[in-house]
């Protein structure tokens, strides 16, 4: 079975520039978050779909961030215009419906670098 | 509001030697308590769990976790360090399954032989 994915691994982009990440969740898993680990900091909760729904959003820093995950599948997280605070590591994490919710798989993660 | 502490951002272990990561929770419910960790260039894998089950939780490579309510602990520990343990560990809490994870600030394990 296949795992979470990210994509890209690495971006690096000038201020003002827009990037997309992209998050491949576990075949099945209705649940995918959203995290992010800020240089020297925790990893922070981002969001969290179920299904197609942003069940919470209460993580996201502003709306320069749009998260979207059309069909309940993949899911795509925008910065639109990308700050220098912006800057650390995403990750994504999927999990099951059900009795197995509280299980996260996490990606890789998609480290952004915003000179 | 919940919160994790993991005391000591890095620590340095001998090759055999006993490995001890501390973790203290704040949470107003009965939590669900993780532990996670990241090998050099990968994604976080998840160690063990503990879900109001048994409070000694075994989970992969070795390491377990106890649960202590009244210390509001979560240490995570394994009596023997291999190099191969050589990570990023962190402590996560969640009030609910399918909540969202509030991780401690990790702590970095350096094995020496």
């Amino acid at each position: 079975e296949a795992g979470v994915t990210q994509f890209p691994s690495h971006s690096v982009i000038e201020k003002g520039q827009t990037v997309t990440l992209r998050c491949d969740p576990i075949s099945g898993h209705d649940n995918l978050y959203w995290y992010r680990r800020v240089m020297g900091k925790e990893i922070k909760f981002l969001l969290h779909f179920v299904k197609e729904s942003k069940q919470d959003e209460s993580g996201m820093p502003n709306n320069r961030f749009l998260a979207e995950r059309t069909g309940g599948t993949y899911s795509t997280l925008k910065v639109q215009p990308a700050e220098l605070e912006d800057s650390g590591v995403y990750f994504c994490a999927s999990s099951q419906d059900r009795d197995r919710m509280y299980e996260q798989y996490f990606g890789p993660g998609t480290r952004l670098t915003v000179t | 509001a919940q919160s994790v502490t993991q005391l000591g951002s890095h620590v340095s272990v001998s090759e055999g030697a006993l490995v001890l990561l501390r973790c203290n929770y704040s949470s107003s419910v009965p939590p669900y308590l993780f532990w996670y960790v990241q090998y050099p260039n990968q994604g976080l894998q998840l160690l063990l769990k503990y879900t109001s089950a048994a409070t000694l939780v075994k989970g992969i490579n070795g390491f377990e976790a106890e649960f202590k309510k009244s210390e509001t602990s979560f240490h995570l520990t394994k009596p023997s360090a291999h190099m191969s343990d050589a990570a990023e560990y962190f402590c996560a809490v969640n009030k609910a399954a399918g909540n969202k994870l509030t991780f401690g600030g990790g702590t970095r394990v350096l094995v020496k032989p």
